[in-house]
């Protein structure tokens, strides 16, 4: 199975700042990756697809780049709707795995 | 708009089954896939598996088979997943979400607790 390794597990920042999650695929997975947004027991909203796509309605605050086999999701002028644990997810080959989760929480 | 309403919560003894459902509405379930996924409380997600609801064809995790049978009835527009042997381990949140690769649609979950 391809391991997702993502860092940092948590993380807290200030209003407006920038911050950066990172997930590193142990193999090749192309473009085949996503990040999902998820709240307090509430289900995933996915954010960025193809690692570099923006899904439908999602603030263009939000971006997502690769370089090589590290994917990273970028989230500018940091609000408080941001907190949450992000997770990104390869869908290059079954099964489907993910990382293990950002914990992003505001001073 | 596209919804998907999972069954309740659902407390079961070691050893038993149990049976998730998720009823979908405002789109064309017949000719969709349905994924499911295992979430504990404070992790990350596990991929079950995914059944294509047009000819109930299936893939799943290696993981999850023997644990884990998809189904779907056309007829109400409702996806199944049947947990057998259940153990301590087997507690989780389970969510059902449309599509096979990138997910925009969920159910909001099945809280399973396996207890005696």
């Amino acid at each position: 199975d391809i391991q997702m390794t993502q860092s940092p597990s948590s993380m807290s920042a200030s209003l407006g700042d920038t911050v950066t999650i990172t997930c590193l695929a142990s193999q090749d997975i192309g473009n085949y990756l996503s990040w999902y947004q998820q709240k307090p027991r509430k289900s995933p909203k996915l954010m960025i697809y193809g690692a570099t796509n923006l899904e439908d309605g999602v603030p263009s605050r939000f971006s997502g780049s690769r370089s090589g086999s590290d994917y990273s999701l970028t989230i500018n002028s940091l609000g408080y709707d941001d907190e949450g644990i992000y997770h990104c997810h390869q869908y290059y080959e079954y099964p489907y795995t993910f990382g293990t989760g950002t914990k992003l929480e505001l001073k | 708009q596209v919804k998907l309403q999972q069954s309740g919560a659902e407390l079961v003894k070691p050893g038993a089954s149990v049976k998730l459902s998720c009823k979908t509405s405002g789109y064309t379930f017949s000719s969709s896939y349905m994924s499911w996924f295992k979430q504990i409380p404070g992790q990350s997600f596990e991929w079950i598996g995914v059944i294509y609801a047009g000819d109930g064809g299936t893939g799943y995790n290696q993981k999850f088979k023997g644990k884990a049978t998809l189904t779907v009835d056309t007829s109400s527009s409702t996806a199944y997943m049947d947990l057998s042997s259940l153990t301590t381990e087997d507690s989780a949140v389970y969510f059902c979400a449309r599509d096979y690769s990138l997910f925009a649609y969920w159910g909001q979950g099945t809280l399973v607790t396996v207890s005696s």
